[in-house]
């Protein structure tokens, strides 16, 4: 069975410092594309970061950029999220989740070059575990 | 990029057609995908490259449009499809990712 299973959230002071865990099973983590997405309290889904396969390209929203490092440990089958400098906006659910996607390449200058991904959906989701961020 | 989901309730019957819409404020890629949110749930994968449907999707679930305006169809409302459902785009380069803000299909 595919699964994700996210761990680590809570309760911090504004300021404070978290570090979220997902485990993955029952597909080839090492080969996924994955990422984090959260939900505000009665809000929608907000993007926060994603990580290549390797570990090698990481990219952020902009209100996380500097605060939070998304990074993984494939021969464990973990994802991370450590976040620091926590404002009480970053209270959320977060998701971790598996980007379905597919190498493809161009020819280019006689050879067939990496030209990116294809995007298939965010096809796995866990269920999610809850930062309050609060005084 | 900001996307636009058009309207933010639908009120409806089962066995209603039921068309959401998703407004990017600039052309996008093909990387256009719905999920549908249930309370308490995490969100489920209905359709990817604008129209294709994931896995497991029933067939009244359809996807389409291009450029800056796309569509999600359910040709005849389930009880199980009263939810919150979310476009959302991908960017080429960077692999940034943007949602809508959702429309939900509550029951009229």
């Amino acid at each position: 069975e595919v699964r994700l299973v996210e761990s680590g959230g809570g309760l911090v002071q504004p300021g404070g410092s978290l570090r979220l865990s997902c485990a993955a099973s029952g597909f080839t983590f090492s080969t996924s594309w994955m990422s984090w997405v959260r939900q505000g309290p009665g809000n929608g889904l907000e993007w926060v970061a994603n990580i290549k396969e390797d570990g090698s390209q990481k990219y952020y929203v902009d209100s996380v950029k500097g605060r939070f490092t998304i990074s993984r440990d494939n021969p464990k089958n973990s994802l991370f999220l450590q976040m620091n400098r926590l404002r009480v906006e970053d209270t959320a659910v977060y998701f971790c989740v598996r980007e379905r996607t597919e190498s493809f390449h161009e020819f280019w200058n006689g050879q067939y070059v990496h030209a990116g991904y294809h995007f298939y959906g965010m096809d796995v989701w866990g269920q999610g575990t809850t930062v309050t961020v609060a005084s | 990029l900001v996307l636009t989901q058009s309207p933010a309730t639908l009120s409806l019957s089962p066995g209603d057609r039921a068309t959401l819409s998703c407004r990017a404020s600039e052309s996008v890629t093909t990387y256009v995908a719905w999920y549908q949110q249930k309370p308490g749930q995490a969100p489920r994968l209905l359709i990817y490259d604008v129209s294709n449907r994931a896995t497991g999707i029933p067939a009244r679930f359809s996807g389409g449009g291009s450029g800056t305006d796309f569509t999600l169809t359910i040709s005849s409302l389930e009880p199980e499809d009263f939810a919150v459902y979310y476009c959302q785009q991908r960017g080429n380069w960077p692999p940034d990712f943007t949602f809508g803000p959702g429309t939900k299909v509550d029951i009229k």
